[in-house]
């Protein structure tokens, strides 16, 4: 089945810096690619997604590019801010709109933006 | 729209002990999953519906069953907890089968 990995699992940067994330998946058939914040307490409540077709995606501070011949995918976060302080997670699935998605997620990076 | 409400928030279970996690959505979504998170780790596929009468396995189903008579609801039954299924609990809704909208979670503790 498919494999997500994803790096860092800590990430800390000052207010104002850009912060990336970074995921790969295993199968190529793979063609949807959200991400997912979330904060203590809560459920991952979804900030961005890219499908296949696309190899970039903004979105005012936050970006997602994706490589399909490398079978990556990353999360680009500009000017953060204290509230963007939370776990991030990546996910991939198979499967066109319209099919159940079940997504593989990654094991979360927990970004920290300090003052 | 309340979006996706799961109850209880909290639940302390002891071993064999079973019990069901409501899942409720007023979005009218086809689509419904559960899924589990372990700490440090990402979520993974209990069990999803793509409507009212269909279920299927995702990952890791063992020790769970589910049912989903209406489009609103989808409990997850657990029957003779085990300490391994000690857990947050996620149920989410999709629209379109991919983009999916998740509760606040059940922490379960099993004892």
């Amino acid at each position: 089945g498919e494999n997500v990995e994803q790096h860092p699992s800590t990430l800390s940067v000052q207010e104002g810096d850009s912060a990336v994330i970074k995921c790969t998946y295993s199968d190529s058939a793979s063609n949807y690619f959200p991400w997912y914040k979330q904060e203590l307490g809560k459920g991952p409540q979804l900030i961005i997604d890219i499908r296949s077709n696309v190899g970039e995606k903004k979105d005012q501070r936050i970006a997602v590019t994706l490589n399909k011949t490398a079978k990556h995918f990353s999360l680009h976060i500009t000017e953060t801010q204290p509230e963007d302080s939370a776990v991030y997670f990546c996910a991939a699935s198979i499967g066109p709109t319209g099919t159940a998605s079940k997504l593989t997620f990654g094991t979360g990076t927990r970004l920290q933006v300090t003052l | 729209n309340a979006g996706v409400t799961q109850t209880p928030k909290f639940r302390i279970l002891k071993i064999g002990q079973s019990m069901t996690l409501q899942c409720a959505q007023d979005m009218n979504h086809n689509y419904m999953y559960w899924y589990r998170q372990d700490p440090g780790m990402g979520l993974k596929l209990i069990y999803y519906s793509v409507g009212a009468g269909i279920t299927d396995k995702g990952e890791v189903p063992n020790g769970y069953n589910v049912s989903r008579s209406t489009t609103e609801d989808f409990p997850l039954r657990l029957e003779l907890a085990a300490p391994s299924q000690t857990s947050v609990y996620f149920c989410a809704s999709s629209l379109t089968g991919q983009v999916a909208h998740f509760g606040n979670g059940t922490r379960l503790t099993v004892t």
